[in-house]
């Protein structure tokens, strides 16, 4: 299979501790997305990457949210000392960098968070 | 803050019926529109990727239109069928590398 994968598909923690996801995008897609999506809501976009430079980041990355695409390939997303309001599902995302693609993206099966 | 909104929330059809789905979106800077369809427990798989005024798509039972001078596309599904079932999501491409996602339509196909 060559599409996006990520894991683990889901992730049960207990407050205050820390997580980490992880998300390999299609091969050679140079951007990579993260977004979270919330009951009722569509996904919110959370930060982006360009081969390994992160370029945007939304305000809904707390302090407790870092990403990092160390090689420009594989890219991890860390909640540290998680709170219930961090319940959700963490989608990743990759597209090619082309002229005439208009972002379109291609998307993950997410991780599905829950912290008790 | 750009709003992107779709409606109806839900839709519950019997199979065969067609359907139809609204998204609106701010008619300044627009840049493209992105369909998506979600099935539980699978990845968005993208539908249609829409740029110009007038524009019309199709793929099989599903087509798309486009107006960016009022700012809302319509999807339509002819002949529902319960594989139909899932969210339909939109998407707004301001100028430049951020989709803003509309909370999506889920459709529940009865056979």
């Amino acid at each position: 299979d060559t599409g996006v994968s990520q894991n683990p598909r889901h992730k049960i923690t207990k407050r205050g501790q820390n997580v980490t996801f992880r998300c390999d995008p299609i091969s050679e897609h140079n951007r990579l997305y993260w977004y979270r999506q919330t009951l009722g809501q569509g996904p919110e976009f959370l930060t982006y990457f360009q081969n390994e430079a992160q370029l945007e980041k939304s305000r809904l990355l707390s302090d407790r949210f870092s990403a990092e695409r160390p090689k420009g390939s594989f890219s991890t997303l860390e909640i540290q000392r998680t709170e219930q309001g961090d319940s959700a599902m963490y989608l990743c995302a990759s597209s090619p960098r082309r002229a005439a693609s208009y972002n379109e993206q291609f998307f993950g099966p997410g991780t599905r968070l829950t912290v008790l | 803050i750009l709003n992107v909104e779709q409606s109806p929330q839900s839709l519950h059809v019997q199979e065969g019926d067609s359907t139809n789905f609204t998204c609106s979106f701010p008619s300044s800077n627009f840049y493209a529109l992105h369909w998506y369809r979600w099935e539980t427990a699978k990845s968005p798989e993208a539908l249609f990727v829409m740029t110009l005024n007038g524009d019309e798509k199709k793929k099989g039972r599903i087509s798309a239109t486009l107006n960016t001078k009022e700012g809302y596309s319509y999807l339509y599904i002819k002949g529902s069928q319960p594989e139909d079932s899932a969210t339909y999501l939109c998407a707004f491409l301001e100028y430049g590398n951020k989709l803003v996602f509309g909370a999506g339509t889920i459709l529940r196909v009865k056979s």
